[in-house]
């Protein structure tokens, strides 16, 4: 069965510090789809970004980075330099091809940046 | 490019009472999607639109819910004689399906209405 595992529930650092949030998720599907987004305090799910499962290129946007591992069924995101802004609740997503619609979503890790 | 809208952002309501929430999808967007969340959990799926056709709901989606999308373009969310259960936020996204399918579309999110049920 599908299924994404989000291992922190939450992670605290100091703003500065890079922190990594961990995403493992589960298919029988050989092309799928795994998505992050950003939910700030005001509630509002915010895109980040979207891979497919034939991609495995990290990919880097500004402080973001992405770093998708088939071998381990996984789908890490960093922040390097964290910044106060950057405190949210992250989640991980994961769509499968014969299934589109359908987003199965992890449980969230809270970020917490202290100035 | 506006984005995903949603109204009102804010809900509150005594129990047994009705409330309808309104999304505005990204304009040309083909799929509309509402989702449920409760506090400290991920968005739970409720049902979905291609154009005017609701294509899945969920079991979670009791017959006191009912979604519509007339003309394929903004999408209502009924609730009737609602419970304290209720009480979530009711997030809408909307994606672009290819006519071809052959890439995923991507579910961009409106702020969401934030229900209490008294």
């Amino acid at each position: 069965a599908q299924k994404v595992t989000q291992a922190q529930t939450e992670i605290s650092v100091v703003e500065k510090e890079d922190v990594t949030l961990d995403c493992v998720y589960e298919t029988r599907d050989t092309t799928y789809y795994l998505f992050w987004y950003k939910q700030p305090p005001s509630g509002e799910l915010v895109f980040l970004i979207r891979r497919n499962s034939f991609d495995e290129q990290n990919e880097i946007s500004g402080r973001y980075s992405w770093n998708f591992q088939k071998s381990t069924s996984s789908f890490n995101f960093t922040i390097t330099a964290s910044q106060v802004v950057d405190s949210a609740v992250y989640f991980c997503a994961l769509s499968e091809a014969h299934d589109r619609y359908q987003l199965i979503w992890g449980a969230g890790t809270k970020l917490i940046i202290k100035p | 490019d506006t984005g995903v809208s949603q109204d009102p952002r804010h809900k509150i309501t005594k129990r047994g009472q009705n409330v309808t929430f309104r999304c505005d999808p990204i304009s040309e967007h083909n799929r509309l999607y509402w989702y449920r969340q409760t506090l400290g959990q991920g968005p739970e799926f409720l049902t979905y639109f291609q154009n005017e056709a609701q294509l899945e709901k969920s079991r979670l989606l009791s017959d006191r819910f009912s979604a519509e999308r007339p003309k394929g373009s903004f999408s209502t969310l009924e609730i009737q004689r609602t419970e304290q259960g209720d009480s979530a936020m009711y997030l809408c996204a909307s994606s672009f399906l290819t006519s071809g399918g052959a890439s995923t579309d991507t579910q961009y999110f409106g702020p969401g209405t934030r229900l209490t049920v008294l």
